[in-house]
């Protein structure tokens, strides 16, 4: 199976900062990666698929990069709304696995 | 629009089984597979399996081949979680996808959630 090492698993950041969350894959999964915002109580929402291609309707601050085994999430200025907790998902081959999860509070 | 609307809630005793099903509306349903998400109190998301709407076919994670069952009708997926133990406890979410090669139109609707609550 293919493991997802999603770091930090938190992070502290202030309105207007840029934040970059990353996701290391166990072996190459290409570009079958896409990153999810989660807020308390509701269910994930996607942002980007295909590790760059912003999801309809999503702010152009948040961007993905990367592929092969090392991937990113970057929000740059980081807005009150943004504050959620982020997850990595892999989708190269069955079975799929998420990180473990970077929370992003204040 | 796009719908994917679950079942209730529901609270179980270990050893029980539990069928939690995820209706959906606004597509043709045999255009995509739906996968199953857990997450258990303040934990992370685990993915739980897929299975196709086209034709069945399903895929699930190795730590739930013995225990669980997704399954398909006209317009709704079904999961059962036999043999349920306390660390079940878990919200559990449907998300429309083909499965691998996550491509436009993936995991962009989500059911609600279900709170599965096992508990003797």
């Amino acid at each position: 199976d293919i493991q997802m090492t999603q770091s930090p698993s938190s992070v502290s950041a202030s309105v207007g900062d840029r934040v970059t969350i990353t996701c290391r894959a166990s072996q190459d999964i290409h570009t079958w990666l896409g990153w999810f915002q989660q807020k308390p109580g509701k269910a994930p929402k996607l942002l980007i698929y295909g590790a760059t291609t912003l999801e309809t309707g999503v702010p152009s601050r948040f961007s993905g990069s990367g592929s092969g085994t090392e991937f990113a999430l970057t929000i740059t200025s980081l807005q009150p709304e943004d504050f959620a907790t982020y997850y990595c998902l892999h989708a190269d081959s069955f079975p799929l696995t998420f990180g473990g999860g970077t929370k992003v509070e204040i | 629009q796009v719908q994917l609307v679950q079942s209730g809630a529901e609270v179980k005793k270990p050893g029980a089984s539990v069928t939690v099903s995820c209706k959906t509306s606004g597509y043709k349903f045999t255009t995509y597979g739906i996968n199953w998400v857990r997450q258990a109190p303040g934990q992370g998301l685990e993915w739980m399996g897929w299975v196709s709407a086209y034709n069945g076919d399903t895929s699930y994670a190795l730590k739930f081949q013995d225990r669980v069952t997704m399954t398909t009708d006209a317009t709704t997926a079904y999961m059962e979680v036999r043999n349920l133990r306390s660390d079940d406890t878990a919200v559990y979410y449907c998300a429309r996808g083909g499965g691998i090669k996550l491509l436009s139109g993936d995991w962009t609707y989500w059911g609600q959630g279900t709170l599965v609550t096992v508990s003797s």
